[in-house]
């Protein structure tokens, strides 16, 4: 079945620091990806999505680029902020779009 | 504002004692579904709904029911809850299809004693 592994936290950055976040998934077909954060005490809101091999996504100054060729949707950004610090979860969609598969989430702390 | 309501926000209950979670969007989106958040496992879909009395279950359905008979409202149901549904849970709704991007509500925290 779908599955989304994604790298464990916590991540804890300083300010303006370079951040990395691996995601990697297994499907079949040709799931969408999604990256999504969700801040203290509330839900999820969409950060960046990609719905076809080599697309980007990109929102706020975070990237991430659909890789079929090793199954990954890594997301980045080049110079993080305290108010990033949240929790970042890799998604995917199966073809059709009614199943959704989460990675466990990634907590982030970004220091002043 | 469009937005995806939950209500309650919070609740305790007992074990054995049914209840409801309501779900309600005002975007007129067909599709919505249910996850509930656990540490360390992410969100794990229990049900959708692909419209109007349409709905199939996700990947952990046992112990919960759901009903979609008006468009804007998908509620989910235990019957008899237990503490292994004590658990974070979020309502979402997603626009037509070729978008597949959610809209999440804001949570409901739900103890089960």
């Amino acid at each position: 079945g779908n599955s989304v592994t994604q790298m464990e936290g916590p991540v804890t950055l300083s300010e303006e620091a370079f951040l990395t976040i691996n995601c990697t998934y297994t499907a079949t077909g040709y799931p969408s990806l999604f990256w999504y954060v969700q801040y203290p005490g509330e839900g999820l809101q969409l950060l960046l999505k990609a719905t076809k091999a080599d697309d980007k996504g990109s929102n706020k100054g975070f990237e991430a680029t659909y890789r079929k060729e090793t199954t990954s949707f890594h997301l980045e950004k080049g110079s993080v902020q305290v108010s990033d610090s949240a929790v970042y979860f890799c998604a995917l969609t199966n073809t059709g779009g009614f199943k959704t598969i989460f990675g466990a989430g990634t907590r982030l702390f970004v220091k002043a | 504002e469009a937005q995806v309501t939950q209500n309650p926000r919070y609740l305790i209950t007992v074990t054995g004692k049914k209840l409801t979670v309501t779900c309600s969007q005002n975007m007129n989106h067909e599709y919505m579904s249910w996850y509930r958040q656990d540490p360390g496992l992410g969100l794990r879909q229990i049900y959708y709904s692909m419209n109007v009395e349409v709905t199939d279950k996700g990947d952990v359905p046992e112990g919960y029911k759901v009903s979609r008979k008006e468009k804007r409202n998908f509620p989910l149901i235990l019957e008899s809850p237990s503490p292994n549904q004590t658990s974070l849970y979020f309502c979402a709704s997603s626009p037509p299809r070729d978008t597949y991007e959610q809209y999440f509500g804001p949570g409901t925290r739900l103890t089960v004693t």
